[in-house]
């Protein structure tokens, strides 16, 4: 079975300050791994994914995430917070052979100016 | 290229009526997964349908829930009889075919997602 934790409830951090949003994973296979985020009644708009390759994955916005597999982490970072990166963070997994996303119960972030 | 359609976006339904929630999937993908989110909580899988075929129902309460993906139109999450515990957000999202690793169809773009409330 998959399952993926996100220890942080919520994150705060100040605008320009650097962020880090927390992803742990469990898979048995080969682990393919996303994050999406989710702005207020809107849909998840996808951020970026690692599915194999270099560990550090760079997607959109300027957001970036490291995958570490012997800590079995996906840790979702940003190097300069904005206002507007303020939602909710999703991690999610798949695992081979599986097309079903684990989501995680997500971390809200809020920048504060 | 429209993204993932689906409608309505929101929909109030009494305890013991039927809720329709119909998804067009992007132009060019074949693949459709449904998921369900209570509120304060992350998306939990449904099912996912390819044109005409279940692929995987194992997150599909046994009851009252039904999903289909016709040769044309939309696909239908059908949910009978509902209960107050059916109130979330359904959304849906789409995938191209394909079978490479990196290759975009490992992505799944959602839709807005319909809110459905049983009063």
């Amino acid at each position: 079975a998959q399952s993926v934790a996100q220890p942080e409830d919520q994150v705060n951090v100040a605008e320009g300050n650097p962020l880090t949003v927390k992803c742990t994973y469990s898979v048995s296979g080969n682990p393919y791994l996303f994050w999406y985020v989710q702005y207020p009644n809107r849909g998840l708009q996808f951020l970026l994914k690692y599915i194999t390759g270099d560990n550090l994955v760079k997607g959109s916005y300027g957001f970036e995430a490291e995958f570490n597999k012997s800590q079995t982490s996906f840790h979702l970072k940003k190097p300069s917070a904005l206002v507007s990166d303020s939602a909710l963070y999703f991690c999610a997994v798949r695992d081979t052979g599986r097309r079903a996303l684990t989501f995680g119960s997500g971390t809200r972030l809020q920048v504060q100016p | 290229n429209a993204g993932v359609m689906q409608n309505p976006r929101h929909l109030v339904r009494r305890r013991g009526q039927e809720a329709r929630l119909r998804c067009s999937p992007m132009k060019g993908h074949s693949h459709v997964y449904w998921y369900r989110q209570l509120p304060e909580e992350g998306l939990k899988f449904m099912v996912y349908l390819q044109k005409e075929n279940i692929i995987d129902e194992s997150g599909m309460p046994k009851e009252r829930f039904s999903a289909e993906f016709p040769k044309e139109g939309p696909s239908i999450l059908r949910i009978q009889q509902v209960v107050r515990g059916d109130s979330a957000a359904y959304f849906c999202a789409s995938s191209p075919a394909g079978t490479s690793e990196g290759s975009s169809y490992n992505e799944q773009f959602f839709g807005p997602g319909t809110r459905l409330t049983v009063l």
